[in-house]
């Protein structure tokens, strides 16, 4: 089966760096991706990581290692409007996507 | 606008009651996703249809069902309705070979 573990809660200033870090288990790896939900919204496809390394899209970078079964999404010159939930997601052997449980960014000002 | 549309957008309904829920996918997706997010929960994959036929299932109730019609829209079914099912349902639509999926607006469920 396949299970992802990331932190629950993360706080962070306006303008600072932020990580969050995800740790995977899975019969077969298709690669990792990023969500973004704010509350009571829908869940928006950030990024997506199928080899090893950084990939950076804007403000937002993702890294994967493959080896060690990790990732994090690196969030730079945080804005109030990042304060969302932010899921890990890896696809499984059938094409359904297992999401980790979430984790919680507050930007404070 | 993700091009998912899910109807009703709330739904208020009584233990032991059935409902349904719809989900169009977007234009050309084949995948069509649910899921069941409950109060500060994460996602809970509910089951996958692709081109008509389940594809996956993950941890769906008994009492659920779903199905995904020739022209592609998705129904999900919940019956014996209790107070634990209230959550928000979303769907998610995707191309089968990519990891990006699309969801919807989602359903609210309250079960009073």
């Amino acid at each position: 089966g396949q299970s992802l573990e990331q932190p629950s809660e993360v706080t962070a200033v306006e303008g600072a760096i932020v990580q969050i870090n995800c740790t995977y288990q899975t019969s077969g790896f298709y690669g990792l991706s990023w969500y973004q939900q704010h509350d009571g919204g829908a869940p928006t496809f950030l990024s997506y990581n199928a080899l090893d390394g950084l990939e950076e899209t804007g403000r937002f970078s993702s890294f994967l290692s493959r080896s060690d079964s990790y990732g994090y999404l690196l969030l730079q010159e945080l804005q109030m409007k990042d304060s969302a939930s932010y899921f890990c997601a890896v696809k499984g052997s059938q094409g359904n996507l297992i999401f980790g449980k979430g984790t919680k960014l507050s930007v404070k000002p | 606008d993700s091009g998912v549309t899910q109807t009703p957008k709330h739904l208020i309904t009584a233990t032991g009651q059935r409902v349904t829920l719809r989900c169009s996918p977007r234009s050309g997706d084949l995948s069509v996703y649910w899921y069941q997010q409950s109060l500060d929960q994460g996602l809970q994959f509910l089951i996958q249809y692709y081109n008509g036929e389940e594809r996956a299932k993950g941890n769906i109730l008994e009492r659920f069902s779903a199905q995904q019609f020739p022209d592609l829209h998705s129904e999900l079914n919940l019956s014996s309705l209790e107070l634990g099912d209230s959550a928000l349902y979303f769907c998610a639509s995707s191309v089968e070979v990519r990891t990006e999926a699309f969801f919807g607006q989602g359903t609210r469920l309250t079960v009073v």
